[in-house]
């Protein structure tokens, strides 16, 4: 069993719709982290955060520390949202290193 | 545009050959991290490098190896390569806990 886990692996929605990408994790951790991956392969980070919400334009991002739990939200998704998103965690204790899950690849179709 | 770039973009090797690969930090970063990633998959913590040390490695052999440079630039170096190492190799410098990652470097060996 992976340390991180998302859910959907794929995902597509139509323009407009609300998205909601989730992800559990195992280990102890100091920060969460999403990120975003367009097909050239770059790596955008989104969010980093170790407690309560945050968010930026369209997205937001939650983390439940006592359930192991993140989601990243996208409100009013729109083709141009079309990536892979990410869910990636740094272990307490670690020297910074990430443990990733596998990703959501998201297609907004318009 | 993180500030994070690798070189070469592309890069094609055969069974046994040894690869270099090069990343140049984030500007006042002195932490960067090699990733691995196969297609389809999340990346793979390979090492990271602090001040010129290594100071962290994943799950990843010996021909698997680095260095950081006083101006904080890293290569990365896989002797002896192997199909299995078809890869996008990330690399993200940092300062505290968030990444900045480049756009990868993205190998195949045939």
């Amino acid at each position: 069993k992976n340390e991180v886990e998302q859910s959907p692996q794929n995902l597509t929605a139509q323009e407009g719709e609300f998205i909601t990408i989730n992800c559990s994790y195992s280990v102890g951790i100091s920060a969460l982290h999403w990120l975003q991956q367009h097909p050239g392969g770059g790596i955008v980070s989104l969010f980093m955060l170790s407690s309560g919400k945050k968010k930026h334009g369209r997205l937001i991002a939650t983390i439940n520390i006592q359930e192991k739990h993140s989601s990243l939200h996208i409100t009013a998704s729109h083709p141009r949202d079309s990536a892979v998103y990410i869910c990636a965690v740094t272990p307490r204790g670690s020297q910074g290193n990430l443990i990733f899950g596998k990703g959501t690849k998201l297609s907004v179709k318009p | 545009e993180t500030g994070v770039t690798q070189s070469p973009t592309h890069l094609i090797k055969t069974r046994g050959q040894q690869v270099t690969l090069r990343c140049s930090s984030q500007s006042g970063h002195n932490t960067v991290s090699w990733y691995q990633q196969a297609l389809g998959q999340g990346p793979q913590f390979i090492f990271q490098y602090y001040r010129e040390e290594e100071n962290g490695r994943g799950n990843f052999p010996p021909r698997f190896s680095g260095l950081q440079f006083p101006n904080y630039s890293s290569e990365l170096n896989v002797n002896a390569l192997e199909l299995d190492d078809s890869a996008l190799y990330l690399c993200a410098s940092s300062l505290y806990n968030e990444q900045f990652f480049g756009p990868g470097t993205r190998l195949t060996v045939l």
